[in-house]
């Protein structure tokens, strides 16, 4: 089965500082996808970014980042520049090939002005 | 961009009565949709697989006559709760894969969720 951890429930973060998420996942696949996912409190789901576990490049998107270690099965989140908006609840997840999504317990991101 | 829709979005009903939840894709088809519930201020737990044209399937632990799923076109899936309780009381989410065209990133898209109150 797959599992995805996320070890900080809470977090909380300068307006325009660094702020990294952690992750981590169990697997036995090859093929699969990891996601960071927001969800503000219209409970919306909201794609962050993503990751294809083929690909060794880290994803980027604007501000946010990754770090993909695959043999440590590790996928942080690093936010830039934190504004705002940024804050909403962060669920990691894992994809299998067959698209079932398995989420993290989350991390609550609050961003102070 | 491909959107989809649940509905109700929130509904309240009475212990023992049936609810039933709509998800549809709203500009492309979805051979397979996926259920999901969230507790409050918990993740969201994959609950099941729904597949056009045939059975739903379950993850260990979901009822599958608690939970009744069916897929009945390219468009629609539905979640039926039935005999409602109190402890049914949840957000539920369903989520659809877009096709993968050539070139292009399959997309999974999220509905707004709907949110069950069993009194």
């Amino acid at each position: 089965a797959q599992t995805v951890t996320q070890s900080q429930p809470e977090m909380s973060v300068q307006e325009a500082e660094t702020v990294t998420l952690s992750c981590t996942y169990d697997t036995s696949e090859s093929d699969y996808y990891l996601f960071w996912y927001k969800q503000p409190p219209s409970r919306q789901m909201i794609l962050v970014i993503r990751q294809e576990a083929y690909k060794q490049q880290n994803a980027t998107e604007n501000r946010f980042s990754v770090n993909f270690q695959k043999a440590a099965k590790s996928f942080s989140l690093k936010i830039s520049d934190s504004q705002l908006g940024d804050a909403a609840m962060y669920f990691c997840a894992y994809r299998r090939s067959s698209n079932q999504f398995y989420f993290g317990t989350g991390t609550s991101l609050t961003v102070i002005p | 961009g491909a959107v989809v829709s649940q509905h109700p979005s929130r509904v309240i009903c009475k212990s023992g009565t049936s609810v039933k939840i709509e998800c549809r894709s709203l500009d492309f088809q979805a051979t397979t949709m996926f259920w999901y519930r969230q507790f409050p201020k918990q993740s969201l737990m994959l609950m099941a697989t729904s597949n056009e044209g045939s059975k739903a399937t379950y993850e260990q632990g979901v009822e599958k006559d608690k939970f009744l799923i069916n897929h009945a076109s390219l468009t629609l899936s539905t979640l039926t709760v039935t005999s409602a309780h109190p402890e049914d009381s949840s957000f539920y989410i369903c989520s659809a894969p877009t096709p993968l065209l050539a070139g292009d990133q399959e997309t999974q898209y999220f509905g707004p969720g709907t949110r069950l109150l069993v009194l």
